[in-house]
Parts: structure tokens; C-alpha cells; sequence
């Protein structure tokens, strides 16, 4: 199976809460990871991405922290709000011994957030 | 900008039957890719093409071949459809070919093979 994974498959908050959404990865080669969001009916949309030789990266609202140590990754939101409902993807660059590369997706978690 | 394009939005074909899902972006990105999306996982790589001219299989390319027809489109033939291939398809491009910059994806073809 897919070395990146996520620790919920749903998550509620309410508006206004921060959330949290986490990833796991097995492959310690991995070097990029990548944050999506998909809407219903919509392609994913990138959120942020941080590489390896970081543990931290914010952008509006949105923080990714990186854990080597234990191979995992997490996605804060600031003042969530109803708009922010989506599943969120993380992905990992994961070159497993192929010319190219690979960019492997977890399966995603639903964030729910209630009004 | 557009983005990523696909067309058709919506398809349903019988089983034996082909199509092509057609796909064009105007970021003057080198890579291109066609994902699938099931319920409940991941998207899954088909086919990629690291830059005008090649294409390369991914991680689920039986039943599907690609056209990298220039560097502004790549198209998916399903040459006999089968229900296995019912899914949501994903096109997306990228910067450049090595994962190393965010791709960006089109709206997707929801494609029901009966």
C-alpha cells in the first residue's frame, strides 16, 4: 500500500476553532511533501508544500510542520471557517528507485466545519 | 488563465466502447499527468509525460494509452472500456518533471462505464 496516510479519515470544528489535519509517511527518502484541498466536484487545489531541509512553512491561515523524526506531517488551518469544508490531501515526492519519481497521495481526510 | 482544462465533464459508455478525455493547459508547464480517483483513495497515476515528445506509465496503466500532442495538451484514450474504469479522471501539470514543484489539476471527467 501507499506509504502516506492520514491519521483521521474526519475531522469537525467549529467556526472560528483551528484544525489540525495529520499525515503519516514511511519513506524516509521522501524530500516534498505537498498539502492539496479538494472540494466537492472539483480537482484538488494546492494549499503549500515544504521540502525536507525545513520543519515549518506558513501561508495565509495555513501552517505545515514537518517531523522527520517520526516521518509525519500535519496541517494547521487559523480560523477555520465554513469555506474551508473539503478533503484535504497530502502527498509525498517519493522517488522509490524510478527514473522519474512518484508524487504519492494519501487518501484524505473530510474536514467538516459546523457554523 | 484557464489552468488545466478537461473535456468532456461528464461521460457514460457502454462496455467496449472508446473515448478520449482531452486535456490542455496554459501555464507553458513541461510536465503533464492523468490520475484516477476512486471513492475512498487516493489519486492513482496512470500515464506522465516529464516533457513534450515522452510519455511514461505510472502506478495503474492497463487499459488506457496517452498522447502528449504538444506541450499545451495531453490526452487518455480508453481504447475498450470496461466498469473497472469507472472513476473520476484527473488531468494535472507541473513546472517541472521531477515532483519537485505543486501540480496543478483540472476540475476532472466523471467517467461511468456500464
Amino acid at each position: 500500500g501507499e506509504s502516506v496516510g492520514l491519521h483521521l479519515p474526519t475531522l469537525s470544528v467549529q467556526e472560528g476553532d483551528n484544525s489540525i489535519i495529520n499525515c503519516a509517511y514511511s519513506n524516509s527518502a521522501s524530500d516534498y511533501f505537498i498539502w492539496y484541498k479538494q472540494e466537492s466536484g472539483k480537482g484538488p487545489q494546492f494549499i503549500i508544500d515544504i521540502r525536507s531541509n525545513m520543519d515549518k512553512r506558513q501561508g495565509q491561515r495555513v501552517t505545515v510542520l514537518l517531523n522527520k523524526t517520526v516521518k509525519h506531517l500535519s496541517l494547521q488551518i487559523a480560523a477555520t471557517q465554513p469555506g474551508d469544508s473539503a478533503v484535504y490531501f497530502c502527498a509525498e515526492n517519493d522517488d522509490r528507485g524510478s527514473t522519474l519519481g512518484r508524487l504519492y497521495f494519501g487518501r484524505g481526510t473530510q474536514l467538516t466545519v459546523w457554523p | 488563465n484557464a489552468g488545466v482544462t478537461q473535456t468532456p465533464k461528464f461521460q457514460v459508455l457502454k462496455t467496449g466502447q472508446s473515448m478520449t478525455l482531452q486535456c490542455a493547459q496554459d501555464m507553458n508547464h513541461n510536465s503533464m499527468y492523468w490520475y484516477r480517483q476512486d471513492p475512498g483513495m487516493g489519486l492513482r497515476l496512470i500515464y506522465y509525460s516529464a516533457s513534450e515528445g515522452t510519455t511514461d506509465k505510472g502506478e495503474v496503466p492497463n487499459g488506457y494509452n496517452v498522447s502528449r500532442l504538444n506541450k499545451r495538451e495531453f490526452s487518455l484514450r480508453l481504447e475498450s472500456a470496461a466498469p473497472s474504469q469507472t472513476s473520476v479522471y484527473f488531468c494535472a501539470s507541473g513546472q517541472d518533471s521531477g515532483y519537485n514543484s505543486p501540480l496543478h489539476f483540472g476540475n476532472g471527467t466523471r467517467l461511468t462505464v456500464t
